[in-house]
């Protein structure tokens, strides 16, 4: 089955200065790969994602890069706020999957600094 | 805010009581889906419902009893259950799901009922 390693566990950045959260994935079938941001006391919140057939995506302060070969994605955020503190998970999905199939990643709390 | 609306927010129950979670959508969304959450972790996929039908259940006690109604409701019936069953539930609904053709993937979560059984 599909195995997902997201890194850093925890992740510190100086509110302002950007954060850069990487996630490797096992299976080749993989292509659907969501970012979710999860706020204290709250349920995970799709932030943005990505199917294989692009590179990289963009959404305002957010982008996400995919790296099919090395199959390895990473979620940036730049200008970071106090607001961006939160958990957040990336996951796969196979071809067909789907919702069903996601694969998270054991998340990584991003913490901004004023 | 999110549009998968959980009741309770909060629930606290012995082990030999019997209780309820409930999750609804309006998104016209097909597949609707259980997931367990514990402090520090991602959330553990539990039922998934498509077409109001239960596709998957990933292995789940059968103190956990899940039901769908209709399209728009999911429940989760609770009974006898033992101290670390205590976590936060989350319900989610996505477009299409069970297999069906195009599965988009996306996952849109609710706000999760928090669960302690003493």
């Amino acid at each position: 089955g599909e195995n997902v390693e997201q890194h850093p566990s925890t992740l510190s950045v100086q509110e302002g200065d950007s954060a850069v959260i990487k996630c490797t994935y096992s299976d080749s079938a993989s292509n659907y790969f969501p970012w979710y941001k999860q706020e204290l006391g709250k349920g995970p919140q799709l932030i943005i994602d990505i199917r294989s057939n692009v590179g990289e995506k963009k959404d305002q302060r957010i982008a996400v890069t995919l790296n099919k070969t090395a199959k390895h994605f990473s979620l940036h955020i730049t200008e970071t706020q106090p607001e961006d503190s939160a958990v957040y998970f990336c996951a796969a999905s196979r071809a067909g999957g789907g919702a069903d199939g996601l694969t998270f990643g054991k998340g990584t709390h991003l913490i901004i600094q004023p | 805010d999110t549009e998968v609306t959980q009741t309770p927010k909060h629930l606290v129950m012995g082990m030999t009581n019997k209780k309820s979670l409930k999750c609804e959508q309006h998104m016209g969304h097909r597949a609707m889906y259980w997931y367990k959450q514990k402090a520090k972790k991602p959330p553990e996929l539990m039922f998934v419902y498509s077409y109001e039908k239960l596709s998957i259940n990933e292995s789940v006690p059968s103190r956990f009893s899940p039901e769908c109604p209709n399209s728009s409701l999911l429940n989760l019936h609770l009974h006898a259950l033992q101290p670390e069953d205590s976590a936060l539930y989350l319900c989610a609904s996505s477009p299409q799901g069970g297999g069906a053709k195009p599965n988009t993937g996306e996952l849109f979560f609710g706000e999760g009922s928090r669960l302690t059984v003493l």
